[in-house]
């Protein structure tokens, strides 16, 4: 009840499409969903996060979609570029933004 | 977002030696910081919640004689891999929570040879 299920694995996007990296989750207490973006050997880097009294959320190129009766959540990148080329990680907590759950991870390649 | 350093980056120990790796928030005063430990092409892991002033709490099956967490000062953690074995080799990271947002520090990688 506590896994965070992430897919795909691996994504492969077009420079300037779109990229969709989808999250489920089954602990409905859950009540904060974050997306981090890691870069080999560093540390996770916070993107944008969400809280369950929204559905959508958008900063610059990325948004987060969430439904909370269907307990996904999502991340669209929008115009990929190259520069996004890096992994992935949704994650989601029950007490604020404590002890997060990390998904699996996908690892996003933008072609130019 | 918070800034949260860690030393060293990279360390090379030998089988059954210790290590310690230094978590430190830089701009804020933190009261928890998270150990969380990454092995190679994984996700991350909680390991611990370390509390200023207080034990540190544990996440289910992290030996707690192994992975010695100190924190001392509301901007410093550390963590000591106690008796280091080659399994132990990871990417070890840590984090605060700043303004209901979790931010992580550059991680400790670390190879038990």
């Amino acid at each position: 009840q506590q896994q965070v299920k992430q897919s795909p694995q691996s994504l492969i996007v077009q420079k300037g499409g779109i990229s969709i990296i989808n999250c489920a989750y089954e602990n409905t207490a859950f009540d904060y969903f974050p997306w981090y973006q890691q870069f080999p050997g560093k540390g996770p880097a916070l993107l944008i996060a969400i809280r369950p009294d929204v559905s959508e959320k958008k900063e610059g190129r990325f948004t987060i979609s969430f439904n909370k009766s269907a307990k996904q959540f999502s991340l669209h990148i929008m115009d990929s570029q190259p520069g996004d080329s890096a992994t992935y990680f949704c994650a989601a907590s029950e007490w604020g933004a404590q002890k997060l759950v990390f998904g699996q991870g996908t690892r996003l390649t933008i072609n130019p | 977002g918070a800034v949260v350093s860690q030393h060293p980056s990279w360390v090379i120990c030998k089988s059954g030696t210790s290590v310690k790796i230094e978590c430190r928030s830089l701009d804020f005063q933190a009261t928890t910081m998270f150990w969380y430990r990454q092995f190679p092409k994984q996700s991350l892991m909680l390991m611990a919640t370390s509390n200023e002033g207080s034990k540190a709490t544990y996440e289910q099956g992290v030996e707690k004689d192994k992975f010695l967490i100190n924190h001392a000062s509301l901007t410093l953690s550390t963590l000591t891999v106690t008796s280091a074995h080659p399994e132990d080799s990871s990417f070890y990271i840590c984090s605060v929570v700043d303004f209901y947002e979790q931010y992580f520090g550059p991680g400790t990688r670390l190879t038990v040879t």
